[in-house]
């Protein structure tokens, strides 16, 4: 079945510093892949997405480029912020398929 | 506002208690969904309906139960609640297939006293 992985643990760093955030996956077809973003308190918003091979995803200076070959998803952004602080996760679903699969996301603590 | 909206926000009840959390969106799609969300933010979807019919039913106690009186309504109705329901509730909404991502609420808390 279709499945996502996210590097475990939380994301500590400091303002203005380089994020990367990991995300594989397994999936049966030709996937849309999604990063979503937690604000504390909130619920889940669509941060960007890819729906083919060699796309990326961009949206409020953070980055993810559907890369087929090494099945992954990162996430980057190059400078972030404290109101960056938030937890983020990877997805994915095949089409006609309107199962949503998650990664486990992860905490993201951006100190000042 | 087009969105997904859920009430109530915050849901506190005694253990045995039955409840229920509305959701309603008004972005014309056809597939609605509940996902719960554990402490460590974990994700796991629960239901989903699409016009009105129930097309994914996860491993969930019979004490949960959807109804989809139209396709831009989904409820969640708990009967005889326990502290393990304890979680945020999360509705969502997709035009069919999926392929364009889920609108999610901005969740339910309930705790289970």
């Amino acid at each position: 079945g279709n499945s996502v992985t996210q590097m475990e643990g939380p994301v500590t760093l400091s303002e203005e510093a380089f994020l990367t955030i990991n995300c594989t996956y397994t999936a049966t077809g030709y996937p849309s892949l999604f990063w979503y973003v937690q604000y504390p308190g909130e619920g889940l918003q669509l941060l960007l997405k890819a729906t083919k091979a060699d796309d990326k995803g961009s949206n409020k200076g953070f980055e993810a480029t559907y890369r087929k070959e090494t099945t992954s998803f990162h996430l980057e952004k190059g400078s972030v912020q404290v109101s960056d602080s938030a937890v983020y996760f990877c997805a994915l679903s095949e089409y006609g398929n309107n199962r949503l699969a998650f990664g486990k996301g992860n905490q993201v603590v951006v100190i000042p | 506002d087009t969105a997904v909206s859920q009430t109530p926000k915050y849901l506190v009840t005694q253990m045995g208690n039955d409840k229920s959390i509305k959701c309603e969106q008004n972005l014309g799609h056809d597939t609605m969904y509940w996902y719960k969300q554990d402490s460590k933010k974990f994700l796991k979807i629960m239901f989903s309906y699409n016009n009105k019919e129930l097309i994914i039913n996860e491993t969930v106690p019979n004490r949960f139960s959807p109804k989809s009186p139209d396709k831009a309504h989904l409820n969640l109705h708990i009967n005889s609640l326990e502290l393990g329901d304890s979680a945020v509730y999360f509705c969502a909404s997709s035009q069919v297939g999926g392929g364009y991502g889920y609108t999610f609420g901005s969740g339910t808390r309930l705790t289970v006293v």
